[in-house]
């Protein structure tokens, strides 16, 4: 079974420039989450998407919007890109079966932003 | 102060050492990932515990729920363990909190 995809792999705007990410999750897995993974903030969750719907939010400004498409891909959009915002963005897909118990998240390889 | 914390930050071992890192948390969590991030950012999922304790390879990961502490075992270190290993919690079931990471290196 094929891992978990984000594409592209490496990207590099300017400030004020928006970007979208795309993240390919494990085929059957409903759920995608991202986070961003910066040196001096570690790992810190952004949002959490299943059946195309926001379920959960981190603390980040609404800069960073997300979306679920059917097929369980996902893409998140950071408008008016800032310095702050290069980091590394990973994608974990889960299968979030019924029931609402807590399920194992497998990581796709990131995508590494750079803002100049 | 962190919601998880992970100590040591940083750890340097000789080749075939034991090597603990320890991930202390103080929310309620419905489970405990250990997590290991190899240069050039790729994460390896290790173990997902919600009790007790699992073993793979040279590997051992322990949970204590009710004290709130759980540890990650090497054992037999060998230098391609070399890498940043992170405990992360699930707080419900949506989202997960990370511990800032133990950086290991393991000399030959």
């Amino acid at each position: 079974k094929a891992g978990v995809t984000q594409t592209p792999r490496y990207l590099i705007k300017t400030r004020g420039q928006q970007v979208t990410l795309s993240c390919s999750p494990i085929s059957g897995h409903r759920s995608v989450s991202w986070y961003q993974q910066t040196p001096g903030q570690g790992l810190q969750f952004l949002f959490e998407y299943f059946s195309e719907t926001q379920r959960n939010k981190g603390n980040f400004p609404g800069r960073f919007s997300g979306r679920q498409f059917s097929n369980s891909r996902s893409e998140m959009n950071v408008s008016t890109l800032e310095l702050g915002d290069s980091a590394l963005y990973l994608c974990a897909s889960s299968l979030a079966l019924a029931g609402g118990n807590y399920n194992e998240q497998f990581f796709g390889p990131g995508t590494r932003l750079t803002v100049l | 102060k962190n919601e998880v914390e992970q100590s040591p930050q940083n750890l340097t071992a000789q080749e075939g050492e034991f090597i603990t890192i320890n991930c202390s948390y103080s929310v309620g969590i419905s489970a405990l990932h250990w997590l290991q991030q190899h240069p050039g950012g790729g994460i390896v999922s290790l173990f997902m515990l919600s009790s007790g304790k699992k073993k793979h390879g040279r590997l051992i990961a322990t949970i204590n729920i009710q004290e709130k502490h759980s540890s990650l075992h090497i054992t037999a270190s060998h230098p391609r363990d070399s890498a940043v290993y992170i405990c992360a919690v699930a707080e419900g079931t949506y989202k997960y909190i990370f511990g800032t990471g133990t950086r290991l290196k393991v000399l030959a």
